[in-house]
């Protein structure tokens, strides 16, 4: 079983749509959560971290389940510049874990 | 602030040859790692260094070395390249609030 699992998807959504994505962590000595996004044969760049409290910024939330060990990804509003990969990361210990990412593609 | 700094962009390597993949970054980051992300795939850890003079191995680290002689450096060294090697290499560095990567290194090995 892997340490950080995502659902690879792909999601394909209309513009305008509100989707969310979901990912797992087994390590329950993780203290910090990051969601990144990576566009095709780019590099990955960080999209917003993940409090526990939940976090928002303009379209889009994070949120943390400690209990649970999941943190979630929601974007609304969907815009065709969401088109990408979304890798989950945890971190702890001095070691980070990225999910394999899961892909969306906003149409028109 | 140029950020994390991977040269080259792209190589093409014979069976058995050597190389370095460099990495460099002005944030005075303490942190810094190599990633090799095979297609359709995640990212794989092959080593890190947590300061000067300190390296560590990843999820990956067979075939590679690295050396961590000053906080801006940090390159990876195939010692003698497989097909099985063929990847697209990301170096990072991590500071607040998270990693910061370069753009990559697309490698090829026939």
């Amino acid at each position: 079983r892997k340490e950080v699992e995502q659902d690879p998807g792909p999601f394909n959504v209309p513009e305008g749509a509100t989707v969310a994505f979901n990912c797992t962590y087994s390590n329950s000595a993780s203290q910090s959560f990051f969601w990144y996004r990576q566009d095709c044969r780019k590099e990955p760049k960080l999209l917003m971290s993940v409090y526990s409290s939940g976090n928002e910024d303009g379209r889009f939330t994070a949120q943390l389940n400690r209990a649970s060990q999941y943190i979630s990804l929601l974007i609304r509003d969907s815009k065709l510049s969401d088109s990408a990969t979304y890798l989950c990361v945890a971190s702890g210990a001095g070691k980070s874990t990225f999910g394999d990412g899961t892909t969306l593609t906003v149409k028109p | 602030n140029a950020g994390v700094t991977q040269t080259p962009k792209f190589q093409v390597l014979k069976t058995g040859q050597s190389m370095t993949l460099q990495c460099a970054q002005d944030m005075n980051h303490e942190y810094m790692s190599w990633y090799r992300q095979d297609p359709g795939m995640g990212l794989r850890l092959i080593h890190y260094s947590v300061g000067a003079g300190i390296t560590d191995q990843g999820e990956v680290p067979n075939g590679y070395n690295v050396s961590r002689s000053t906080t801006e450096d940090f390159p990876l060294r195939l010692l003698s390249a497989a097909p099985s090697q063929t990847s697209v290499y990301f170096c990072a560095s991590k500071g607040p609030p998270g990693y910061t990567f370069g753009s990559g290194t697309r490698l090829t090995v026939v």
